[in-house]
């Protein structure tokens, strides 16, 4: 168990909806990080926030948006969806502000676009 | 071309041999490398780290960074059913800009009893 908790699990929608993914960090850490995987792009930067500021963007959509809560919480909000968003997006939490590469991953929420 | 390159696999091998996984990377900037093993249905878990050039072993793992040539290995030997999963290579830079790791799209390994 890595400490870092993701909700939901799994999450099934369709076209144009929005969802909401949640990430409680471990306790102590004050960076929060987004992923996206999928079978054909690998594990992909999303957005990173560090207490509660947007510390790094990578590869986010204009229709995905993210926040980190003044309890450290993050939410990523995605928007309009299309079938290409389908993919399991991965929060991670770090104490640091510059990654060093030990980041704790949660499990995970599986989303799947009808 | 991605920043970080991995052989996909899948990679099938018998209990007890020797694993070699491999990437290549392709910024100079890159100081940090990190082996990532995902199971199945889970997130990623850092397996390996080393700073710059040079091994780094740990157990049944030996992690080698040549930057010269920009390739990052992870050995696993006398292999065990339990290594089976899938292996994620990744790198990040130093200094500004660099907060966020690039990673391989993995290798999937199976270690067969």
């Amino acid at each position: 168990d890595s400490g870092v908790t993701q909700t939901p699990k799994h999450l099934i929608t369709a076209t144009g909806q929005r969802v909401t993914l949640r990430c409680s960090p471990r306790s102590g850490d004050l960076s929060v990080y987004w992923y996206q995987q999928s079978l054909d792009q690998g594990l992909q930067f999303l957005i990173q926030y560090y207490n509660g500021e947007e510390r790094a963007k990578g590869n986010i959509l204009e229709r995905f948006s993210a926040q980190q809560f003044p309890d450290l919480h993050s939410e990523l909000n995605l928007s309009s969806l299309e079938l290409g968003d389908s993919a399991l997006y991965f929060c991670a939490s770090s104490v640091a502000s510059q990654t060093t590469g030990e980041l704790f991953f949660g499990e995970g929420s599986r989303l799947t676009v009808l | 071309q991605k920043e970080v390159e991995q052989d996909p696999g899948p990679l099938s091998v018998p209990e007890g041999a020797i694993v070699s996984l491999n990437c290549t990377y392709s910024n100079s900037a890159f100081q940090y490398f990190m082996w990532y093993r995902q199971y199945s249905r889970k997130g990623p878990e850092l397996l390996m780290y080393t700073y710059s050039s040079g091994n780094k072993e740990d157990g049944r793992f030996t992690a080698q960074v040549d930057k010269s040539s920009k390739y990052i290995s992870l050995f696993i030997r006398d292999s065990q059913p339990s290594d089976s999963a899938t292996y994620l290579c990744a790198s990040a830079g130093s200094g500004a800009g660099s907060y966020q790791l690039t990673f391989g799209k993995g290798t999937k390994l199976s270690v067969i009893p």
